[in-house]
């Protein structure tokens, strides 16, 4: 079963716009997100988290939005440029479980259209 | 400071062939993790350290997945009698204890 799921595999954008990417979780048990940005023949790279205490965490160009009730956040970049071209990657983790794995969603593709 | 390695980056092994995988994970950190991730598909996990102590190895696909970390800092990821369906690539996370992961660049394995 998928437990977070990003439904929406490619997204274009024209430079300077907003894109927004989302992400739907099932297990109630996750209480810490993460976004990760991959480039192609490298490693996930860190972009932003939320702690399930707060419902928005704002980082420069980067804020994430977390919605309890319905199981959803969102991740948006504002103005968007070239370099956020990638595939993005939502993660969740049960921490109060101790238990330290990241469960991923599928990856968004973004495009950012010069 | 230097980030986590992964060694070798890309694997070919015939169908049948054991291989193994390194990962150096950043000084000082803790945890470390393995993911497997195919082709089209968010990393998934496959087990986890603290230290020398394997916590959790709920991920691994099978009892051809072995992983160790003897000394609390290089693992090795070692798989048995590859298989096709073993084609991933394979990728590391260190982490000080409850803390961001930060992933090395993984190894990809074709398995013919």
């Amino acid at each position: 079963d998928q437990q977070v799921k990003q439904n929406s595999p490619s997204l274009s954008v024209q430079e300077g716009r907003i894109s927004i990417l989302n992400c739907d979780y099932t297990n109630s048990m996750f209480d810490y997100f993460l976004w990760y940005k991959k480039y192609p023949a490298e490693g996930p790279t860190f972009l932003i988290s939320i702690s399930s205490i707060k419902d928005k965490n704002e980082d420069g160009r980067f804020t994430v939005f977390l919605n309890k009730s319905a199981k959803h956040l969102s991740l948006h970049i504002v103005p968007s440029q070239p370099g956020d071209s990638a595939v993005y990657f939502c993660a969740a983790k049960a921490s109060d479980f101790g238990n330290e794995k990241l469960t991923f969603g599928t990856g968004t593709r973004l495009t950012i259209i010069p | 400071g230097a980030g986590v390695s992964q060694s070798p980056r890309y694997k070919v092994a015939k169908r049948g062939q054991d291989v193994a995988l390194r990962c150096d994970p950043i000084s000082g950190h803790v945890s470390l993790f393995w993911y497997q991730q195919a082709l089209g598909q968010g990393p998934e996990f496959l087990t986890y350290f603290q230290n020398e102590a394997q916590l959790d190895k709920s991920g691994l696909p099978s009892d051809r997945f072995f992983a160790e970390r003897p000394e609390g800092s290089v693992s090795t990821l070692k798989i048995q009698r590859t298989q096709q369906e073993d084609s991933a690539v394979y990728l590391c996370a260190s982490t000080v204890v409850s803390d961001t992961q930060y992933f090395g660049p993984g190894t990809r394995l074709t398995v013919l």
